[in-house]
C-alpha cells in the first residue's frame, strides 16, 4: 500500500553503527507503530505513538528509540546496532485504536 | 495479558484442497479479530476482520473466518485453495488489555502445490 512508505527498503550495517529507519504515511492517521518480524516469531511491537506528543514502549523496546517528527512521520533508531537486531521491520498506521492497521512495505535490516 | 495461538506452523496443500487455519486467543472479553496475509516478499495485507455482529465473516479472495466466542477461536477457512494463496497468514487480536495494540500470532506458512 503506497499510503505507508518506508526507507530504506534494505540496509546492511555493522555492529555498533547507528541506524535510522523512516516511515511516512499519507493516510492522515494519528496512530503509528513499529514492529519487527523474525521467522517463527510473528510480529512484535517495538514502539507505538498515538499522536505527536504521545510515544509508548511496546513489547521489545530495548535497544531502540523513536521520534515522531510530525503526524505523518515516525522514525525508528538503533543507537548501536547488534547482530540480533537483524530482522524485517514494519511500520503501520491506524485511524484509531480499535481499528485495522495498514502496513508499509518493510525494511530488511542486516547487522553484521 | 492477551495472547494469540496459531496451531499450525506450516501447512502444505494441493490446489483445490480445503483450508482451515486455527487461531485461539486468551482474553474472554470484547475483542476485535483480524487475519492478515503476507505474500512472499510483500507487506501484510488485511484479509478480513471481525468487530461485532455476524460471527461468520467474509473477506477478500474467497476467505472467511468464524468467530466462536465460547471457544475463543477465530479460524480462517477457504473451500478451495489456489497456488496464489501461498503466503504466511497471521491472526491478530485487539482488546483484552492490549491498549489498542494488535497482538499477533506467530503465523502459519501455507504452501500450495500446483
Amino acid at each position: 500500500d503506497a499510503d505507508v512508505t518506508q526507507t530504506p527498503r534494505n540496509r546492511i550495517t555493522k555492529t555498533g553503527k547507528r541506524i535510522m529507519l523512516e516511515c511516512s504515511q499519507t493516510k492522515g492517521h494519528d496512530r503509528m507503530y513499529w514492529y519487527r518480524q523474525d521467522p517463527g516469531l510473528g510480529l512484535r511491537l517495538i514502539y507505538y505513538s498515538f499522536d505527536v506528543k504521545d510515544i509508548n514502549k511496546g513489547e521489545i523496546s530495548d535497544g531502540y528509540s523513536v521520534s515522531r517528527q510530525a503526524q505523518a512521520k515516525f522514525s525508528l533508531s538503533l543507537e548501536s546496532a547488534i547482530p540480533n537486531q537483524t530482522a524485517l521491520y514494519f511500520c503501520a498506521t491506524s485511524r484509531r485504536g480499535y481499528d485495522e492497521q495498514f502496513f508499509g512495505p518493510g525494511t530488511r535490516l542486516t547487522v553484521l | 495479558a492477551q495472547s494469540v495461538s496459531q496451531h499450525n506452523h506450516h501447512v502444505i496443500l494441493s490446489e483445490a484442497a480445503s483450508l482451515e487455519l486455527g487461531c485461539n486467543y486468551s482474553y474472554g472479553g470484547t475483542v476485535n479479530l483480524f487475519w492478515y496475509v503476507q505474500y512472499p516478499g510483500q507487506h501484510l495485507q488485511l484479509l478480513l476482520k471481525y468487530f461485532s455482529g455476524d460471527p461468520l465473516v467474509k473477506g477478500i479472495k474467497g476467505f472467511e473466518a468464524e468467530f466462536i466466542k465460547s471457544k475463543f477461536s477465530f479460524n480462517l477457512r477457504k473451500p478451495s485453495v489456489q497456488w496464489s494463496d501461498t503466503a504466511e497468514y497471521f491472526c491478530a487480536v485487539l482488546g483484552g488489555g492490549s491498549q489498542g495494540n494488535l497482538i499477533f500470532g506467530k503465523g502459519t506458512k501455507l504452501s500450495v502445490k500446483p
